[in-house]
């Protein structure tokens, strides 16, 4: 089966810009996550869905950054008014469930690049 | 001191060596725990998958965990060149709906024929 797909593959945008990324997870899986990966910073945790439940947008570096769910399947991450150091690859991974034990599968990510 | 700490190499080797990728951690509470390759431009990829202490093998990959001195292992054996890529580990809370992996921050391998 299809595995998690995100679009774009890449963005370039000016700063002060806002940004749309999209994640379309494996079909089924009820669990949504985004992360962020940085040049010499890792993988960062962003936000988390699980369900219709409220999201788990513990890791989001700023108000600027919100993410959504629609009919818990397809998310959107929005960047508001983007900076440079917003540049990363951000990597959307879903889950078949919420719990600890279950296994995250990661999309190929977008790479933002802010001018 | 970071939750998790991983040595970013890079680490070249040889085809046909043994390769040992290792992670250290400070919360005890991880009880999963995993590893990632993730060629370049790519995303990361599910490679092993271990659930508390011990060891688990798949073909030429062994993960080994040890919670006494919070210490994860992933060994290559007979590495080839399309083992060049950077291997991350992963850990989890146990039992917590919805908690995110907690990263190190990789390994670049590189093997040459």
């Amino acid at each position: 089966g299809a595995g998690v797909s995100q679009s774009p593959s890449n963005k370039v945008t000016e700063k002060g810009k806002d940004v749309e990324l999209r994640c379309d997870p494996i079909s089924g899986h009820t669990a949504l996550y985004w992360y962020r990966q940085s040049l010499g910073q890792g993988l960062e945790f962003l936000i988390y869905f699980q369900g219709n439940s409220a999201p788990d947008k513990s890791g989001l570096p700023s108000d600027r950054f919100s993410a959504e769910r629609t009919g818990g399947s397809v998310s959107t991450l929005t960047i508001q008014r983007t900076q440079q150091e917003d540049s990363a690859v951000y990597l959307c991974a879903s889950s078949p469930s919420a719990h600890g034990g279950a296994r995250q599968f990661f999309g190929p990510g977008t790479r933002l690049t802010v001018l | 001191q970071k939750e998790v700490e991983q040595d970013p190499g890079p680490l070249s080797v040889p085809e046909g060596a043994i390769v040992s990728l290792n992670c250290t951690y400070s919360n005890s509470a991880f009880q999963y725990f995993m590893w990632y390759r993730q060629y370049s431009r790519k995303g990361p990829e599910l490679l092993m998958y271990t659930y508390s202490s011990g060891n688990k093998e798949d073909g030429r990959f062994t993960a080994q965990v040890d919670k006494s001195s919070k210490y994860i292992s992933l060994f290559i054996r007979d590495s080839q060149p399309s083992d060049s890529a950077t291997y991350l580990c992963a850990m989890r809370l146990a039992n917590q709906a919805g908690t995110a992996l907690i990263f190190g921050k990789g390994t670049t391998l590189s093997v040459s024929s």
